[in-house]
């Protein structure tokens, strides 16, 4: 089956510690995004790549850092420098970059902190 | 700032009536306009996009469009509980991102 695998589902960070988010997809999509949803909002981009070894901000890229080595993988990283990681992470995939396309949506991982 | 305004709701409504969810938003430039549904926890799921003025029906969903209020709505014809959930607008704006509202949240009553 064709999709977007993100794991883990709940992640726990302790004080000063990087912690690192995967989504893989194999459905073949040349743009990968990242999101990120506190209780009662709406998802709020963080960082996007239209083609592999590329990628952009978003407007909340400030302590998270990504990379885009393969077509297939989109990881995303926490930094110690994001002071209010407790959030969930969504990470998705379109066809193309170009904003008529369907997104795909992972299940999402929980980031708590300890 | 690229703003996208939905009522948070929730919006109560009982079992068979019509649901009728809005949505403003601020970039003239956005095209494509996408509805979303999200149940508590999971990730979102596309429900309906529509890109040109005027109604798309598809099921018991009608997206309504209107860019020159940049107004945009979803309809849900005979809301059954099932339907329970928070739903999202996303406008594509003018440099092709998807910009989300944080989402009404709709209660269908049995």
């Amino acid at each position: 089956d064709g999709g977007i695998t993100q794991s883990p589902k709940y992640l726990f960070r302790k004080e000063g510690q990087n912690v690192t988010l995967s989504c893989e997809q194999n459905l073949n999509h040349d743009a990968m995004y990242w999101y990120r949803q506190d209780p009662g909002q709406g998802l709020r981009l963080i960082y996007y790549s239209q083609i592999v070894n590329d990628f952009q901000k978003g407007d909340i890229a400030e302590g998270y850092s990504v990379s885009r080595e393969k077509k297939e993988s989109f990881p995303l990283t926490v930094t110690s420098a994001q002071k209010n990681p407790t959030a969930f992470y969504l990470c998705a995939s379109s066809r193309t970059g170009g904003g008529i396309e369907k997104l795909f949506f992972g299940s999402g991982t929980q980031l708590s902190v300890l | 700032q690229k703003e996208v305004e939905q009522n948070s709701g929730p919006l109560s409504v009982p079992e068979g009536a019509i649901a009728s969810l809005n949505c403003t938003y601020s970039d003239r430039g956005s095209q494509s306009f996408f509805w979303y549904r999200q149940y508590s926890g999971k990730s979102p799921e596309l429900i309906m996009s529509i890109y040109s003025n005027g109604d798309k029906e598809d099921g018991r969903f009608t997206a309504q469009l209107n860019k020159a209020s940049q107004y945009v709505s979803l309809l849900i014809r005979d809301s059954q509980p099932s339907d329970s959930a928070t739903y999202l607008c996303a406008p594509c704006d003018s440099s092709y991102k998807l910009i989300f509202g944080s989402g009404t949240r709709l209660l269908v009553r049995p």
